[in-house]
């Protein structure tokens, strides 16, 4: 029930393409929902978020999509950039629970083809 | 705002040596998260400290260790290292649980460190 499940393991599209990963969860406590953009040799850092109150959010090329009634969250990114290659963990907040406040999924690697 | 700072940035150690890394939380923040990333692989968690207690630990072995300081800032120990140990050790930190400034993490950039 603690587990965020991510789609693909590894991504490759094309510049100017739309990347599209995705997230589903099982504990419908959840209530809040994070994208995390890591570049290698970095930390992961807050790309955007959104709670289950609202089914889509958008910044700028990055949207995410979520569907309540399925348990699930994508993460849209727009016109992708060879600058987008990275790789991208969703995550679900646990409230404080065994792992404290956030589960991660395993990771999507994205590379943007020029 | 400072944000997570993470010490040193790289650590070359000796196979059987000890390796301490160090993490310094955004200010206000009281809980820390240490976790260990293979390279090419995901976030595994190892240990996460609040209010200066040890509140979880990941599946990782007792030579993998820690301690939370006063200031929130946090230390990690592993002992006896082995050569799987080479990683990326990633620190987070967050508001106190239930905290009204959300639960959102704050990641600093890593240690690397290499077991050889």
């Amino acid at each position: 029930q603690q587990q965020v499940k991510q789609s693909p393991q590894s991504l490759i599209v094309q510049k100017g393409g739309i990347s599209i990963i995705n997230c589903a969860y099982e504990n419908t406590a959840f209530d809040y929902f994070p994208w995390y953009q890591q570049f290698p040799g970095k930390g992961p850092a807050l790309l955007i978020a959104i709670r289950p109150d609202v089914s889509e959010k958008k910044e700028g090329r990055f949207t995410i999509s979520f569907n309540k009634s399925a348990k699930q969250f994508s993460l849209h990114i727009m016109d992708s950039q060879p600058g987008d290659s990275a790789t991208y963990f969703c995550a679900a907040s646990s409230r404080g629970g065994s792992q404290g406040n956030l589960i991660f999924g395993k990771g999507t690697k994205l590379s943007v083809k020029p | 705002e400072a944000g997570v700072t993470q010490s040193p940035t790289h650590l070359i150690k000796t196979r059987g040596q000890q390796a301490t890394l160090r993490c310094s939380p955004i200010s206000g923040h009281t809980s820390v998260y240490w976790y260990q990333q293979a390279l090419g692989l995901g976030l595994q968690f190892l240990l996460w400290y609040d209010e200066g207690e040890e509140r979880n630990r990941g599946n990782f072995p007792p030579r993998f260790s820690g301690r939370q300081f006063p200031n929130y800032s946090s230390e990690l120990n592993v002992n006896a290292l082995e050569l799987e140990d080479s990683a990326l050790y990633l620190c987070a930190s967050s508001p106190r649980t239930g905290s009204t400034l959300g639960y959102g993490y704050t990641f600093g950039s890593g240690t690397r460190l290499t077991v050889v």
